[in-house]
């Protein structure tokens, strides 16, 4: 029922693009990104709800194609704060519920270098 | 500023003796979770609540209780912590309704550094 995301880890210079993916085996009704600082708690970035949505947050965007259970995170420009482990969560309703329980991919370390 | 706090934030105990952490909110959201995040791993769904109705996973322990007397507060109690106990433990809230309107969906805490000894 856990997410799976790839790649496991990214490394990159300052100012490269990246690209996170997020698939799930079951039927998604969001998914919602988050990134984690050693040491921290998760940040929420972002939720994506519909199939075909996409948001952007800074130069942070994301896709979500509902038909195909699967979300991506786009980080263009990156930026040396951008370092951190990304987790996509997804929201799978539950009967009756119109709100879930929200489970988390096992992350991808993203690691910018100047 | 609305928040999730959760105290301590770091928390020693010794092996066997029971432990409670605590959530509390200020966002009024409708449901809160408990996630045990161990070195390097995603964060693990302990329970959650909607409102007063309690969800426990399957794989959760018996050793793990959690109460939620109202809608600001929620803690978990561990009854007799192993050294596999020792772990961050975070607390999140979420709205009860999903919506893209809103800025923030779901909050979490800064989570409470579990040591066992």
């Amino acid at each position: 029922q856990q997410p799976v995301q790839s790649p496991q880890a990214v490394i990159l210079r300052e100012g490269e693009d990246a690209v996170i993916n997020c698939s799930s085996s079951k039927a998604l009704y969001s998914v919602h990104w988050y990134r984690q600082k050693h040491g921290e708690a998760p940040v929420f970035l972002m939720i994506l709800l519909k199939g075909g949505e996409q948001k952007g947050h800074e130069k942070i965007s994301a896709s979500f194609n509902e038909k195909k259970q699967q979300s991506s995170l786009y980080l263009t420009a990156s930026q040396l704060s951008y370092s951190g482990t990304y987790f996509c969560g997804t929201h799978i309703l539950g009967p009756g519920t119109s709100y879930g329980k929200l489970t988390f991919g096992q992350g991808t370390i993203l690691t910018v270098h100047p | 500023d609305a928040m999730v706090i959760q105290n301590p934030r770091y928390q020693v105990t010794q092996f066997g003796k029971p432990v409670t952490l605590s959530c509390s909110q200020t966002l009024n959201h409708n449901v809160m979770y408990w996630y045990q995040q161990k070195s390097s791993q995603a964060p693990k769904l302990l329970f959650h609540y909607y409102d007063k109705d309690f969800n426990n996973e399957a794989d959760t322990p018996d050793n793990f209780q959690s109460r939620r007397p109202n809608t600001s507060f929620c803690f978990l109690d561990i009854r007799s912590p192993g050294l596999g106990d020792a772990a961050m433990y975070l607390c999140a809230t979420k709205r009860g309704r999903l919506s893209t309107r809103d800025r923030v969906d779901s909050s979490f805490g800064a989570g409470t550094r579990l040591s066992v000894l």
